[in-house]
């Protein structure tokens, strides 16, 4: 059974820093790549971070380019995500999602989701 | 970045009608390999998305035969034959063909 557990959301000062964690289970997680998407209360969803999975290549939303740094560690089926200079806007729950996977021309596409954590930036 | 735009971003049902949901890619989603990477997503309150169809018309196991994904190139629909009230929550399209990922705005539906 796959599961993404998600961690390390808290209360924080704006300009604040923040670490986010994801272990991971029930699949190869070093074959898949990984994306973190964020949605606002009451907002919609907002993709904002993914690594493919050898970590070599990482993209970003243009919202949180240069504030964010996502990052895995294959060893531990982990992923993060490293959050600077936090911002009111940032105030989110933050899901990992298991983003793709392909052999050939068959891919596993966007099938998983955690629960969730949920960072707050407030004074 | 492909935009993607849902329309209505809310819908009042009648249990037992049918409801529809149109998802429009600002460029083509087609891959070299011939797939199309659209996605649809449901969440209800307080819960985490759940992946409902992929590749435009595919169901997710579980996913009941009342949901159905249509359409080609950037013009989807996703359809659902006869609502229940389970499906009430918020759906979402999105694109899976390049970095950055993008989602419709999200189309709330309620039950009248």
């Amino acid at each position: 059974e796959v599961q993404l557990l998600e961690s390390g959301g808290a209360l924080v000062q704006p300009g604040g820093s923040l670490r986010l964690s994801c272990a991971a289970s029930g699949f190869t997680f070093s074959n898949y790549a990984m994306s973190w998407v964020r949605q606002a209360p009451g907002k919609g969803l907002e993709w904002v971070s993914g690594i493919t999975g050898n970590g070599i290549n990482t993209f970003y939303a243009d919202s949180v380019k240069g504030r964010i740094t996502i990052s895995r560690d294959n060893s531990k089926s982990t992923l993060y995500l490293q959050i600077n200079s936090l911002r009111a806007e940032d105030t989110a729950v933050y899901y990992c999602v298991k983003d793709y996977y392909c052999t050939g021309s068959i891919c596993s596409l966007i099938d998983y989701w955690g629960q969730g954590t949920l960072v707050t930036v407030s004074s | 970045d492909i935009v993607m735009t849902q329309s209505p971003l809310s819908l009042s049902v009648t249990l037992g009608q049918p409801a529809s949901i149109s998802c429009r890619s600002s460029q083509r989603l087609v891959h070299n390999n011939g797939n199309t990477y659209l996605i649809w997503f449901h969440q209800r309150p307080g819960q985490s998305p759940r992946r409902l169809i992929y590749e435009i018309s595919n169901r997710d196991s579980g996913v009941p035969d009342r949901f159905s994904g249509s359409g080609s190139g950037t013009d989807f629909t996703l359809k659902i034959s006869r609502v229940e009230a389970e499906d009430v929550g918020v759906y979402y399209c999105m694109q899976a063909i390049e970095w950055p990922r993008t989602f419709g705005q999200g189309t709330k539906v309620e039950i009248k």
